[in-house]
């Protein structure tokens, strides 16, 4: 049983198409983000929802609009898709508590051609 | 603007003998520190974390080290088996705000056999 699951694995698109990237956590956890990890290999936080609400939003372009019709969902649309959108992104969960770690999926690897 | 820095991109150290993998952070408020192990086409799993009220823990070949006065933390792992192969993500964050994990660049660890 997969704690934190995110699909699709891999996604190849066109610039400038519209693409969504689904997650879901069965963990019970009030807590869900999106990570970016891009070509020079760092691990970006993007997103951060709790029970729904938006948390964190670090200044990523407005054509990223996360969605989470519950606190076990939490899924990435992006719009308008640029080269540069090329990465892999992972979603997590985590307990919003001190010290509690995130679980994280396996990623999805996005390419934009 | 790095907060969380690991400046080895890769290491290679023998099987059995110790592995060190070093990470330094510029942010004074960080005050929770983790690692995650990560292997390729997987998202990166939780290894062992150390609040900074402490300066060591210890879990199982894992253990890390925490020198605040440097602003470096360290991860020891004795002795490296080849199960041990993987990047190396070290992060940090501050309680008050947990939900906001800052991850460094990753340290990839090659175990010779």
């Amino acid at each position: 049983d997969t704690a934190v699951s995110q699909t699709p694995k891999y996604l190849v698109t066109q610039m400038g198409n519209d693409k969504s990237i689904k997650c879901e956590q069965n963990l019970g956890h009030d807590t869900m983000y999106w990570y970016k990890q891009d070509s020079k290999k760092f691990l970006k936080i993007m997103f951060s929802y709790n029970n729904k609400e938006l948390i964190i939003n670090e200044t990523v372009p407005n054509r990223f609009s996360p969605k989470s019709p519950d606190k076990a969902h939490l899924n990435l649309h992006i719009n308008s898709l640029e080269l540069g959108d090329s990465a892999v992104y992972f979603c997590a969960s985590s307990q919003r508590r001190m010290g509690e770690k995130l679980f994280f999926g396996s990623g999805t690897q996005l390419s934009v051609l | 603007d790095q907060q969380v820095k690991q400046n080895s991109p890769s290491l290679s150290v023998q099987e059995g003998r110790i592995s060190i993998l070093n990470c330094d952070y510029t942010n004074s408020m960080f005050d929770y520190f983790l690692w995650y192990k990560k292997y390729p086409a997987e998202g990166p799993t939780f290894l062992i974390s150390i609040s900074s009220i402490k300066d060591k823990n210890e879990d199982g070949r894992f253990t890390v080290f925490l020198n605040k006065s440097a602003k470096h933390l360290s991860l020891h792992i004795v002795p490296s088996q080849p199960g041990d192969s993987a990047v190396y993500f070290c992060a940090a964050s501050e309680s008050r705000r947990n939900d906001k994990i800052i991850f460094g660049k990753g340290t990839r660890l090659h175990i010779l056999p």
